[in-house]
């Protein structure tokens, strides 16, 4: 069973501050990827790694896929309370994805 | 281009009976994904269709099932509904040459 793990599971910051969040696996996965939540909708794809020490920046996001691809972490810079939600990591096989549980952000004005 | 439609947006069910949850997914996408988002759980994978057949389905009873239409939408179906089968059901869909999902807003099942 491939199992992802993100931490932390919760995290409140003020509007302006730095945050990373993690997810690790013991598994290798062919491709990772980042979607976002908010209350009463279905995730959002955020970005795709696919490359092992791959790194991607989409404005104030930066992702980062493990030189074994089995770990990744997300990234982001002078946080607005528009970033609040809940941020899912996703590791990708045979055309199956299995979620993380999430890391609930909430930014605070 | 639409998205990932879902239907009904709530549905409430009485403890014992049947649900069926409906999806279509975005035009050209031949794969159909169903997950269970359950309070703490995170998404559970439960049933994935491509071009009409069955191609895996997670660890949940029998009495979760579905189909995938010719047109490419699905359905899923839960029987015998049991207080803990409440959660919100997600579609979503994806081309083969694409890694990543389109999720549906989901439909929030409520068993009482």
């Amino acid at each position: 069973t491939q199992l992802l793990e993100q931490s932390p599971q919760f995290l409140s910051i003020q509007e302006g501050e730095n945050l990373t969040v993690y997810c690790n696996s013991s598994s290798v996965f062919s491709s990772l990827q980042w979607y976002r939540q908010e209350p009463g909708e279905g995730p959002v794809l955020l970005v795709t790694v696919v490359t092992g020490g791959e790194v991607k920046k989409l404005k104030r996001l930066t992702f980062q896929f493990g030189d074994a691809r089995k770990d990744s972490s997300l990234h982001i810079t002078a946080a607005q309370p528009g970033d609040t939600g809940l941020y899912l990591c996703a590791g990708g096989s045979n055309y199956k994805l299995t979620f993380g549980k999430g890391t609930l952000l909430t930014v605070n004005p | 281009e639409a998205g990932v439609t879902q239907s009904p947006t709530h549905l409430i069910k009485t403890r014992g009976q049947q649900a069926t949850l409906r999806c279509s997914p975005i035009s050209g996408h031949t794969s159909v994904y169903w997950y269970q988002q359950a309070l703490g759980l995170g998404l559970q994978f439960l049933l994935w269709y491509d071009e009409g057949e069955e191609r895996n389905r997670g660890n949940f009873p029998p009495r979760f099932s579905g189909r995938q239409f010719p047109n490419y939408s699905s359905e899923l179906n839960v029987n015998a509904l049991e207080l803990e089968d409440s959660a919100l059901y997600l579609c979503a869909s994806n081309s083969r040459r694409f890694h990543g999902y389109t999720f549906g807003s989901g439909t929030r099942l409520t068993v009482v």
